[in-house]
């Protein structure tokens, strides 16, 4: 792996199902971030983590949870999925200790929910 | 509320200049990332301004004036492949990213 990887591309939905995106990333950045784009609005940051073990909430975070178990790993579940739920989601990663800290991006989940 | 503004589309010429705003007000200030953003891409960095003035990366160039909270940037001998959306974020009081929606811009030969 070089970088920030996303899984699944692409997935189909149907509404009330519980679903589970992948990030993993191999630069061990301490913060990663979920985030949302939508056509017409800015990312919304959904949920991150400053450290391992650490969790913080977004701007949008209702409907979502996420887990830090370890540096590499990030995923994002959405427990009972809606409509309102489809988007492009994208896991980011940063090293937030010093610097620019800017973020490195995956090349992102498109949900759709039925 | 937080808020950063861009215009939603642009057109320009291949070969020439083209400049993109972005105005904001936040909730604190800690840094103006600049990033590009193919159809059905990610967004990469381009640029990063916390201090006043420009600063220029090759055919890229980024200006900050933080008492107007205004940034633009720059794009000279413009190439098809510049045509993406151009992304705006500041880094606010919490030191998270508030986006704005993007700047699309087209390059016409």
């Amino acid at each position: 792996i070089a970088g920030i990887t996303q899984a699944p591309t692409s997935q189909i939905l149907a509404a009330g199902r519980r679903m589970t995106l992948r990030c993993t990333q191999d630069m061990r950045h301490n913060a990663m971030y979920w985030y949302r784009q939508d056509l017409g609005l800015g990312l919304r940051l959904i949920h991150y983590s400053n450290t391992a073990g650490t969790t913080g909430k977004g701007e949008v975070p209702d409907g979502y949870s996420v887990s830090r178990a370890n540096t590499d790993d990030f995923p994002l579940t959405l427990a009972s999925a809606v409509p309102s739920q489809t988007s492009v989601y994208f896991c980011a990663s940063s090293d937030s200790r010093g610097g620019v800290n800017e973020q490195f991006f995956g090349p992102g989940t498109r949900l759709t929910v039925l | 509320g937080q808020n950063i503004d861009q215009p939603t589309e642009m057109t320009a010429t291949e070969g020439a200049i083209v400049q993109i705003n972005c105005t904001y007000q936040t909730s604190g200030f800690n840094g103006l990332f600049w990033y590009q953003q193919h159809a059905g891409e990610a967004p990469t960095f381009l640029s990063y301004n916390v201090l006043d003035g420009l600063e220029e990366k090759g055919r890229f160039s980024s200006f900050l004036s933080r008492s107007k909270g205004y940034s633009y940037l720059l794009l000279k001998e413009l190439q098809m492949k510049d045509s993406a959306s151009y992304l705006c974020a500041v880094k606010d009081s919490n030191y998270q990213l508030i986006w704005g929606a993007g700047t699309k811009l087209i390059i016409k030969p």
